[in-house]
């Protein structure tokens, strides 16, 4: 059974930081990219960031570039995402997610975890 | 913020037939990737209830389907139920964007 399990979320401050965690179990992790996407209160979903299996490419929504950073470490089945300058409008709810891509046209989440919250705030 | 369009909300009867638009654009739908979809059960994570346009994973009902056409897809859900109150959300890959992209949401109300 898959299973992602995100940690890392609370409070934090203005232009403070945060890194989140993902840990997947039940699947062949390293074979497979994933992604963060995230959920303003009572909003949509939006995508933040994505990282290949290998973790040697990594792409990011222009919302959160240069400021976020993905990471993965295959040896022990773990997703991060490092979060600096935060703002007010990073408040959201933080899915975890395992990619799926087919043949270079269909890229799609087959997993999602149960999200972790962050509020940025004074 | 988002790049697909869906209609912010749809309700019907127990027993009836609602769809859900996904209007995109030549970068995204209209350049041929998937559209996939995700039903979001109140306080819940979403779940993939479509994907590649028209796929049902394992344990979705029949009741749901997909389709695509151009720059636009749709879901149906036909035998409205009062378990299938919940937000519905399409989701493509935009090459202009690089990324994945979502709709805008869509809440199903079962009367």
């Amino acid at each position: 059974e898959v299973q992602l399990l995100e940690s890392g979320g609370g409070l934090v401050q203005p232009g403070g930081s945060l890194r989140l965690s993902c840990a997947a179990s039940g699947f062949s992790f390293s074979s497979y990219a994933m992604s963060w996407v995230r959920q303003a209160p009572g909003k949509g979903l939006e995508w933040v960031s994505a990282i290949s299996g290998s973790g040697g490419r990594t792409y990011y929504a222009d919302s959160v570039k240069g400021r976020f950073t993905i990471s993965r470490d295959n040896s022990k089945n773990t997703l991060f995402l490092q979060m600096k300058s935060l703002r007010a409008e990073d408040t959201a709810v933080y899915y975890c997610a395992k990619d799926i891509v087919v043949a270079a046209n269909s890229y799609y989440f087959d997993y999602w975890g149960q999200g972790t919250l962050v509020t940025v705030s004074s | 913020q988002s790049v697909l369009t869906q209609p912010p909300s749809v309700s019907g009867a127990p027993g009836q037939r609602v769809t859900i638009s996904c209007t995109g654009s030549s970068s995204n739908i209209g350049a041929g990737y998937d559209v996939h979809w995700y039903q979001q059960l109140p306080g819940t994570a979403p779940q993939l209830l479509i994907y590649d346009n028209n796929n049902r994973p394992s344990g979705v009902p029949d009741r749901f389907s997909g389709s695509k056409s151009g720059t636009s897809a749709s879901l149906a859900i036909t035998g409205l139920q009062a378990e299938d109150e919940a937000d519905y959300y399409c989701q493509s890959y935009d090459s202009g964007l690089s990324g994945y992209v979502f709709g805008t949401g869509t809440k199903v109300t079962v009367l």
